[in-house]
């Protein structure tokens, strides 16, 4: 069974630029995740997905980004325009059902986005 | 709203035992979790307590206090391959997310 795949691993833009993160997650999977880690802070929360449908965006650090998740399946996470502090490692998790209540996540290795 | 503290850095030997603790603050608690990370790579999962006491799992095992709002990770026969930042997670009020702390990077030495 595949994992949690992301791409880019690697994105190196210029601020004010564009960036969109693609996750697939692990299939059956209906909760999906995004995550960021900026170099040695928390694993911080952006948003879940329930399907198709955004359970909850709370994370999400402004307007300037925007998560889709198409027909309840593949999820992408842009960033416009970006800048220097959106810099980090953005992560996609899944889980299935209420799995999200036993702590387990599968997730994915990560997109490593650099602005500069 | 949640948060989590744990040690930033734990230093150790092969072969040796290691404790990583984990104290929280959270309005609604499920239980609570552990991830490692390897540099570049996924966090993933390595248990879940949701009731007080210890469980073991090989190596590992996690414990959990409720009434102290605390946890903490034991690996034991420390190896290098163990080296890896360790996080510890709690789910957030409604349960549909995990909201994780700092990390502790663990550095394991021959």
């Amino acid at each position: 069974e595949a994992g949690v795949t992301q791409f880019p691993s690697h994105s190196v833009i210029e601020k004010g630029q564009t960036v969109t993160l693609r996750c697939d997650p692990i299939s059956g999977h209906d909760n999906l995740y995004w995550y960021r880690r900026v170099m040695g802070k928390e694993i911080k929360f952006l948003l879940h997905f329930v399907k198709e449908s955004k359970q909850d965006e709370s994370g999400m650090p402004n307007n300037r980004f925007l998560a889709e998740r198409t027909g309840g399946t593949y999820s992408t996470l842009k960033v416009q325009p970006a800048e220097l502090e959106d810099s980090g490692v953005y992560f996609c998790a899944s889980s299935q059902g209420h799995r999200q209540n036993t702590g387990e996540l599968f997730f994915g290795e990560g997109s490593r986005l650099t602005v500069l | 709203g949640q948060s989590l503290e744990q040690p930033s850095e734990v230093t150790a030997v092969e072969g040796a035992i290691v404790q990583i603790n984990c104290t929280y603050q959270t309005s609604g608690f499920y239980g609570l979790s552990w991830y490692q990370q390897h540099d570049g790579g996924a966090p993933t999962f390595l248990s879940y307590n949701a009731l007080d006491g210890l469980e073991e799992t090989g190596r590992f095992s996690s414990f959990l206090s409720r009434s102290d709002s605390y946890g903490y990770l034991l690996l034991q026969e420390l190896q290098m391959k163990d080296s890896a930042s360790y996080f510890c997670a709690v789910a957030n009020q409604a349960g549909t997310a995990l909201i994780f702390g700092k990390g502790t990077t663990l550095s394991v030495s021959s």
